[in-house]
Order: C-alpha cells, then sequence, then structure tokens
C-alpha cells in the first residue's frame, strides 16, 4: 500500500513571504500522480496543483509550484506572495491510475496560517 | 459545471439511530468515492465505485455501513446503528473514470455528529 507523509502539522507565514510544505511518499509503482488539495474552513476540498511522475519538470500554477524529487519520492509545494486566502489545510496527494477506478492516498494535512 | 453536491451539510443524531447521507457526482464522472474525515486529519476511503459496481470496500465496517450507487449515478451511504466514534465529516468525491488522468473532486461534506 502506498503511503503519504506530511512531517508539518501546522505552519504560519507572513503575508507576501514565501512558505513550502513537505510531502514525502512511499510506492514501488511507477506510473502514478501527486496532487495537492486545498481545504479552507468551508471544507471544500480544491485543488491547488498536479503533477505527472513521468513529467521531470515541475509544475507550477500561478503563486504555487512544486518541488518533485521522483527517486527521493518527495513532494514540496511552495506558495509565493502567499495571501489570507491561502489559509487553510493543505493535503498531499497520491493517485494510482487502476482499470478498476483512480485509488487516492492522503497525507495527515499541513495547518497553514498566513498572518496579516 | 455543477460540481459534486452533497446533502446534508450537517447532522445530529443520537447514537443508535440510522443516518444517511446522499452525493450526486459531476455528470459523466463513471467513479464515485465516500471517504471520512476525522478531526485534523486526511481523507480515508470507505468506499470506491465504478461506475454501480463497488470496486474496493475493503475498508467500510459493513456491519454498520452501506452504500448504493444505482444506476452508476446518485450514491448514499447509510449508518445504523451510529456509534459515537462515527463522529466525522463524511466526503464525497467523483473523477473521470479508471485509468484516466484526473483528479478527484470534492463535494462539500456533511458534518456527522453522534451524541
Amino acid at each position: 500500500a502506498q503511503t503519504v507523509t506530511q512531517s508539518q502539522p501546522e505552519m504560519s507565514v507572513q503575508e507576501a513571504e514565501t512558505v513550502t510544505l513537505s510531502c514525502t511518499y512511499d510506492t514501488s509503482e511507477n506510473n502514478y500522480y501527486l496532487f495537492w488539495y486545498k481545504q479552507p474552513p468551508s471544507r471544500q476540498m480544491i485543488l491547488v496543483i498536479r503533477q505527472e511522475a513521468y513529467k521531470q519538470q515541475n509544475a507550477t500554477e500561478n503563486r504555487f509550484s512544486v518541488n518533485f524529487q521522483k527517486a527521493a519520492k518527495s513532494f514540496s509545494l511552495k506558495i509565493s506572495d502567499s495571501q489570507l486566502g491561502d489559509t487553510a489545510m493543505y493535503f498531499c496527494a497520491f493517485m494510482k491510475p487502476l482499470m478498476t477506478g483512480n485509488q487516492f492516498y492522503f497525507g495527515t494535512g499541513t495547518s497553514l496560517t498566513v498572518i496579516p | 459545471e455543477a460540481g459534486v453536491v452533497q446533502s446534508p451539510r450537517y447532522k445530529i443524531i443520537e447514537k443508535k439511530q440510522p443516518v444517511a447521507f446522499w452525493c450526486n457526482p459531476i455528470s459523466g464522472h463513471n467513479t464515485l468515492y465516500w471517504y471520512r474525515q476525522n478531526l485534523g486529519q486526511g481523507p480515508e476511503l470507505l468506499i470506491r465505485y465504478e461506475n454501480e459496481e463497488a470496486v474496493d470496500d475493503s475498508q467500510l465496517p459493513k456491519d454498520r455501513f452501506s452504500a448504493e450507487r444505482l444506476k452508476g449515478v446518485d450514491s448514499t451511504l447509510k449508518i445504523q446503528p451510529a456509534e459515537l466514534g462515527d463522529s466525522a465529516v463524511y466526503l464525497c468525491a467523483s473523477s473521470r473514470g479508471a485509468g484516466l488522468n484526473t483528479e478527484a473532486f470534492f463535494g462539500q461534506g456533511t458534518r456527522l455528529t453522534v451524541v
């Protein structure tokens, strides 16, 4: 079974600063996908960014970027120019595509607080 | 495009009572997931459907939990009887289908409190 580890239960960052959330995973699969989801107090899980394991180039979405180290099985999320609206729980997720439906595994989350 | 719709958003029941949650996935999404999320934790899979077939229910406590996805669209998750430890947020998610490169889309969840 795959495991996803987020070692930072809580983090804080000053508004406009940069913060990095860490995630490691354990798998023997070669074909998989990685995601970062954001869960604000409203509870809706929202996709932040995704990375295909076969791509060496790190994914970027506006202020969000990842550092994907496949050999080290590391997938960190960098948030630049942090905004108050970034305050939320952030979950790292591993996805294994199967013919019986994609299987997702989630970490325990990092609670990020952006301080004005 | 309408997102994943869940109801109710909140439910408070006494222990030993039954409760049901409803989920309407995104149109055209073949895969439907039910997750349980305890406070301060990540979502944990209860059951995964591919169309109307439950392809992974290994984590579903079958003595008290049941689920169905008739016609491969809407789904209902039921707990009978509820226990205090069932208090959690129950999330429904859907994705396009088996093997496809796609993320899961989540509903807003149902917060269940068992008293």
